[in-house]
């Protein structure tokens, strides 16, 4: 089984909706990330949180919200989805500084 | 600001050739370093990193980066690319509490 897990895989909602994605690692891991990837630029970061009381926000934050329920599960929401929200969504775990990556959500809004 | 800086876009290269993808950084104490590389529709494998001690770093699939602290560079090399190689790759540095990633390269092997 993949040690972190992201649900759904992939997504089409329209302009407005709450979505949430989910993320789940089974490594034990404190700290957990929310990047998303845009053609040609790469990843950049929107949240990360070192465990359940600590919550950051990353470069890119404006227009999503996490909550870290529990040390394995991290979840980011977007209260009302935008186009430009369109991405691929990766969650990752980490313990110090080597990073794990989920296999990604691809979230399209219309 | 951090920011990692890949050069190149994309990297057209034949089958047996030898491979260099480029990587600078800007930071001002010394990051740690990482390659990973995405397949077509698939999620970020770690290809190697550089934390300390020898700047020569061995990884997977036969890739090797090598850090230099003067140049704030963490290349990474493949002395014979394979055709399973093409995928796109990303440089990474870690600093602070967070990892700052390049643009990435997309690596294109021709038979």
């Amino acid at each position: 089984d993949a040690d972190v897990t992201q649900t759904p895989r992939n997504r089409i909602t329209k302009t407005g909706k709450r979505i949430m994605l989910e993320c789940s690692q089974t490594k034990g891991h404190d700290r957990m990330y929310w990047y998303r990837q845009d053609p040609g630029l790469g990843l950049r970061l929107i949240y990360y949180s070192f465990d359940v009381k600590d919550i950051n926000k990353g470069e890119i934050s404006d227009g999503y919200s996490v909550s870290r329920q529990a040390q394995a599960k991290f979840s980011l929401s977007l209260e009302s989805a935008i186009p430009n929200q369109t991405a691929l969504y990766f969650c990752a775990s980490a313990q110090g500084f080597e990073q794990f990556f989920g296999p990604g959500t691809r979230l399209t809004v219309l | 600001a951090q920011s990692v800086t890949q050069p190149d876009i994309h990297i057209t290269v034949s089958e047996g050739a030898s491979l260099e993808l480029r990587c600078n950084y800007s930071y001002g104490a010394t990051p740690y370093l990482f390659w990973y590389v995405q397949s077509p529709g698939q999620g970020l494998q770690l290809l190697l990193k550089y934390f300390s001690g020898d700047t020569l770093v061995q990884g997977i699939k036969g890739f090797e980066a090598e850090f230099k602290r003067s140049q704030s560079s963490f290349n990474l090399r493949k002395p014979s690319v394979h055709w399973s190689d093409a995928a796109e790759y990303f440089c990474a540095v870690g600093a602070g509490n967070q990892f700052y990633f390049g643009t990435g390269t997309s690596l294109t092997v021709i038979p």
